[in-house]
């Protein structure tokens, strides 16, 4: 009954190639988000759903694309994988209340990637 | 543009020592304050929260954060720390009307016997 999801767990694969990572969440919520954490343990948003509705969309290439197919899902399509893509990918989910800053956010295990 | 600070990047604390992690922000307004941790290879586990009224939080795992807002922090503390507790610890802030988190470099904490 795991509340985020996150398959593969880890994932390695040649530059050049494209490969996808799922999130599923069965908290019932409507706002999904990746992060990426760098070598650093640095974490950065990259995108956020509402209710499949893309709102955040941070300063990341166009090789990134996320797909929301329902609300409770949240896949990331990464195309010709560069070296620098290598990180640990997170995937969150929370609820929107009246305040929507006000959700806390919970996270899945994380898809470590390695791009050789 | 919001950002946090977590100025120690690396901490050693003796098991049963008193622990506080420092978090300074930069905002505008009061954002909306959080403390996740990080154990090896996993994902992050939120610890407490801050959205308003009394700035003193209790979380998990025995763990308590203070707001202050005429220095702009909201530290971490635990009066006693147990081995299982070295993780990575992360501070992190959400301005309101924005959902995303915004993350402060992480402080890693050790805990010696």
């Amino acid at each position: 009954d795991t509340a985020v999801s996150q398959t593969p767990k880890y994932l390695v694969t040649q530059m050049g190639n494209d490969k996808s990572i799922k999130c599923e969440q069965n908290l019932g919520h409507d706002t999904m988000y990746w992060y990426k954490q760098d070598s650093k343990k640095f974490l950065k948003i990259m995108f956020s759903y509402n209710n499949k509705e893309l709102i955040i969309n941070e300063t990341v290439p166009n090789r990134f694309s996320p797909k929301s197919p329902d609300k409770a899902h949240l896949n990331l399509h990464i195309n010709s994988l560069e070296l620098g893509d290598s990180a640990v990918y997170f995937c969150a989910s929370s609820q929107s209340l009246a305040g929507a800053a006000r959700s806390e956010q919970y996270f899945g295990p994380g898809t470590r990637l390695t791009v050789t | 543009a919001q950002s946090v600070t977590q100025p120690d990047i690396h901490i050693t604390v003796s098991e049963g020592a008193s622990l506080e992690l420092r978090c300074n922000y930069s905002y505008g307004a009061t954002p909306y304050l959080f403390w996740y941790v990080q154990s090896p290879g996993q994902g992050l586990q939120l610890l407490l929260k801050y959205f308003s009224g009394d700035t003193l939080v209790q979380g998990i795992k025995g763990f308590e954060a203070e707001f202050k807002r005429s220095q702009s922090s909201f530290n971490l503390r635990k009066p006693s720390v147990h081995w299982s507790d070295a993780a990575e610890y992360f501070c992190a802030v959400s301005p309101s009307g924005r959902r995303a988190l915004t993350f402060g470099s992480g402080t890693r904490l050790q805990v010696q016997p």
